[in-house]
């Protein structure tokens, strides 16, 4: 895929447990944030959202938590599939400014 | 709904050529974005259109690099002349407001 050459951060994880994916950013005016999944030929899919209003978001199975005070962004997956394995990216963007800005990823692997 | 298509998936050219990569927007979107990874970096902004306007192109890394959108409809982005470093997947995106929703990416081979 083309993450060949790319020394991604990696987790794995067995099937069934919980994950978390963390992340810093660095734009302290970032007021929004999303979690990307891309899978190996595919582009990056958005998995969740949050506002810098916020603090804690929920989705289905997946949690986006934010701490502003320390620019920390984790992604926590529940129950955990063979279908997550991913890499996982997250993504800032300042308000009027329409441009994502990607953090480096990191590699989920489910083992079964 | 189509998702953002691209084309074409992959490209493997020679130092010096051109290449010129498509993507077309998911139906009534507005805005369009090019974004791209080279090896060893993460996903980077390159330029961003609204309708047939370039928005914002404070990414696009040289003049090697030409993206156009006539008609507001789909959108090429052109190298010229390519070089080793331009090697990646340049992906697009669309949105009609705040999400945007990717497409499968063109890989870039520059030998």
């Amino acid at each position: 895929g083309e993450s060949v050459g790319l020394h991604l951060p990696t987790l794995s994880v067995q099937e069934g447990d919980n994950s978390i994916i963390n992340c810093a950013y660095s734009n302290s005016a970032s007021d929004y944030f999303i979690w990307y999944k891309q899978e190996s030929g595919k582009g990056p899919q958005f998995i969740i959202d949050i506002r810098s209003n916020m603090d804690k978001r929920q989705g289905q199975r997946v949690t986006v938590l934010l701490n502003k005070t320390v620019k920390h962004l984790s992604l926590q997956i529940a129950a955990t599939q063979p279908g997550d394995s991913a890499v996982y990216f997250c993504a800032e963007k300042n308000f009027g400014n329409e441009k994502l800005t990607f953090g480096t990823g990191t590699r989920l692997t489910i083992i079964p | 709904e189509a998702g953002v298509t691209q084309f074409p998936s992959h490209s493997v050219i020679e130092k010096g050529q051109t290449v010129t990569l498509r993507c077309d927007p998911i139906s009534g979107h507005d805005n369009l974005y090019w974004y791209r990874r080279v090896m060893g970096k993460e996903i980077k902004f390159l330029l961003h259109f609204v309708k047939e306007s370039k928005q914002d192109e404070s990414g696009m890394p040289n003049n090697r690099f030409l993206a156009e959108r006539t008609g507001g409809t789909y959108s090429t982005l052109k190298v010229q002349p390519a070089e080793l470093e331009d090697s990646g997947v340049y992906f697009c995106a669309s949105s009609r407001d705040n999400e945007q929703f990717f497409g499968p990416g063109t890989r870039l081979t520059v030998l």
